[in-house]
């Protein structure tokens, strides 16, 4: 299993470029996240979702978009990128039957620099 | 509203014991995970609490309280690669609540 993949490890974009970050699972999962990492912060979360079909907006999804039409892809899009979206990105996933988010398995991250 | 809180930075010695405290407020609690964070990695899971008491796990143990939103991750016989952040989350409602991590520094 190679668990979740992410994809680019590191990216530069202009200001007001766009781009999509990819996210994928071999682990049959049906909850999967995006986070972002400030330096020195918390893990703030941008949008989840409980199955393919079916996404929401967690604490700081302006600016992102995400679409989850498989089990195994969640891929985030950046549209218009700000500097304020300077930060490293995670996403994970986890399996839940109803008792719980369950243990999270992460990316190995984006670093992304807006400039 | 939802807040998890832990001290920023803490240090200790090689070989020594150290407590890193959470406290919580969140509705729809299941239970409380740790994770462990090294610089320009991905968390990697160390443990979960869903009823209270103390659970061990060989060098590092995770208590909780539910009843006063607390709890703690202790680690023992500190090694230098023990040095990184320390992340408490709890499970709200089928979403974690993150707090900002603990930076664990070891010294020889």
């Amino acid at each position: 299993n190679a668990g979740v993949t992410q994809t680019p490890k590191f990216r530069i974009l202009k200001i007001g470029q766009s781009m999509t970050l990819q996210c994928a699972q071999d682990m049959n999962h049906n909850y999967m996240y995006w986070y972002r990492q400030d330096p020195g912060m918390g893990l703030k979360l941008i949008y989840y979702s409980v199955g393919a079909g079916i996404t929401d907006k967690g604490e700081v999804p302006n600016g992102y978009n995400v679409s989850r039409s498989t089990t195994e892809d969640f891929p985030l899009r950046l549209e218009l990128a700000a500097p304020s979206q300077t930060s490293v990105y995670f996403c994970a996933s986890s399996y839940s039957s109803g008792g719980g988010a369950g243990e999270q398995y992460f990316g190995p991250g984006t670093r992304l620099t807006v400039t | 509203g939802q807040n998890i809180d832990q001290p920023t930075e803490m240090t200790a010695t090689e070989g020594a014991i150290v407590q890193i405290n959470c406290t919580y407020q969140t509705s729809g609690f299941n239970g409380l995970f740790w994770y462990q964070q090294h610089a320009g990695e991905a968390p990697t899971f160390l443990s979960y609490n869903v009823l209270d008491g103390l659970e061990e796990k060989g060098r590092f143990s995770s208590f909780l309280s539910r009843s006063k939103g607390y709890s703690y991750l202790l680690l023992k016989e500190l090694q230098m690669k023990d040095s990184a952040s320390y992340l408490c989350a709890a499970d709200s409602n089928y979403q974690l609540i993150w707090g900002a991590g603990t930076k664990l520094i070891i010294k020889p």
